[in-house]
């Protein structure tokens, strides 16, 4: 069985600083992928990232940068210098070999991220 | 592009009556998905179809709730009859074999 934990419920941060979200994934797949989406307040779901099981390198994209250990199942999201646009629920999740377009995912519970400014 | 299409936004209805959630997927997307969130279980997969058959529905809660797929433009999901605790956002996804998913805005459902 697959599994995704997201220990943060709600992070608060001033404007500008760094943030980090943790995500801890179970899977007995030796082939999987993991995501993060976002849920603005309007409530859709925005994907940002997908990551295989065999790439471990870290990944940046602007703001926004992901780091995959296998070692510690663990897939963490920061965002740095942090803005207030950036206030969201934030999910991560994980999807087995079909890289999440033949499966379904498996959601953590998201974490709150709030911005003040 | 357009992306997943929900309809309607909102719902609200009564307890006992038959409430219907449209999608329409990505043009070309051939897997489509639907979910369902609520505070007290986070997002769920209730079902899923290939070429518009159902792959697996283990997700589905219980049979008031039905999923169709007539095309590959449209799916619809049913409950009949509705319950309040049916009350949750239900979202809809699409992709090809190997993309991730996209999501369309969501249902907001109320029942009374």
């Amino acid at each position: 069985a697959q599994k995704v934990t997201q220990a943060q419920t709600e992070i608060s941060v001033v404007e500008k600083e760094d943030v980090t979200l943790d995500c801890v994934y179970e899977t007995r797949d030796t082939t999987y992928y993991l995501f993060w989406y976002k849920q603005p307040p309007s409530g859709e779901l925005v994907f940002l990232i997908r990551r295989n099981s065999f790439d471990e390198q870290n990944e940046i994209s602007g703001r926004y940068s992901w780091n995959f250990q296998k070692s510690t199942s663990s897939f963490n999201f920061t965002i740095t210098a942090s803005q207030v646009v950036d206030s969201a629920v934030y999910f991560c999740a994980l999807s087995g070999y079909s890289g999440g377009g033949a499966d379904g995912l498996t959601f953590g519970k998201g974490t709150h991220l709030i911005i003040q400014p | 592009d357009a992306g997943v299409i929900q309809s309607p936004r909102h719902e609200v209805t009564e307890m006992g009556q038959e409430v219907t959630l449209r999608c329409k997927p990505i043009s070309g997307h051939d897997y489509l998905f639907w979910y369902r969130q609520t505070m007290m279980r986070g997002l769920e997969l209730l079902i899923y179809f290939n070429n518009n058959v159902p792959i697996d529905d283990s997700g589905m809660p219980e049979d008031r709730f039905s999923a169709k797929m007539p095309n590959a433009s449209f799916s619809t999901l049913k409950i009949q009859p509705s319950e309040p605790r049916d009350s949750a956002v239900y979202f809809c996804a699409s992709s090809l074999m190997s993309s991730p998913q996209y999501f369309g805005a969501g249902t907001r459902l109320s029942v009374l």
